[in-house]
């Protein structure tokens, strides 16, 4: 049962263009989102995230936006750069926040590969 | 991430042998994951540890325990690897505050 999903496997665009990567979730209880990007034979790194209580976060060129009533956050690029052909991943967790022993389990995405060409 | 060292990079094994897969922080993090990432399924958690000899299961831990002696290490181990563990294997870290993986482990059972 996938509880979180990205239903695009691929992406591509073109340099200077936005880039939308959709995610959707199932699970009520997730209250912390994030997206983390991943180049090959690397391990991912953390992109931005988003807490429930807010519908938008931004940082530079990325904006997360979450839908709580769909289920549903996006990643928003602009404008897009060739270097940001990676993979995507959206990921959740219900039990974000210091302390705890369950802190930090994350529910992944399944990615979708970014392509921007020149 | 220099703070986190998956060790080896690459290996095959043999279907029924043990494998050990080690995972190396000097980030001095509490919090210590291993997941596996396949096609199709994205990055799935297998164990995970909250404090020294803290550990619990993950959503996909059958074939595999771990063991965290001091805070430094977590390691996993494939008692008697199948086909299906054909994967790459990330370990992570954290600290309450944030979440940083290793560079993985490709790990071929033939």
């Amino acid at each position: 049962d996938q509880q979180v999903k990205q239903n695009s496997p691929s992406l591509s665009v073109q340099e200077g263009r936005i880039s939308i990567l959709n995610c959707d979730y199932t699970n009520s209880m997730f209250d912390y989102f994030l997206w983390y990007k991943k180049y090959p034979a690397e391990g991912p790194t953390f992109l931005i995230s988003i807490s429930s209580i807010k519908d938008k976060n931004e940082d530079g060129r990325f904006t997360v936006f979450l839908n709580k009533s769909a289920k549903h956050l996006s990643l928003h690029i602009v404008p897009s750069q060739p270097g940001d052909s990676a993979v995507y991943f959206c990921a959740a967790s219900a039990v974000w926040g210091a302390g705890g022993t369950s802190y930090g389990k994350l529910t992944f995405g399944q990615g979708t590969i970014l392509t921007v060409h020149p | 991430d220099a703070g986190i060292t998956q060790s080896p990079r690459h290996k095959v094994t043999e279907t029924g042998t043990p494998v050990t897969l080690r995972c190396h922080q000097t980030e001095n993090h509490r919090y210590m994951y291993w997941y596996r990432q396949d096609p199709g399924h994205g990055l799935r958690l297998i164990h995970y540890s909250y404090g020294v000899k803290d550990t619990d299961k993950g959503e996909v831990s059958d074939g595999y325990s771990v063991s965290r002696s001091k805070t430094e290490d977590f390691l996993l181990t494939l008692e008697s690897a199948t086909s299906s563990q054909t994967s790459v294997y990330f370990c992570a870290t954290g600290d309450g505050y944030g979440y940083t993986f290793g560079s993985g482990t490709r790990l071929t059972v033939v």
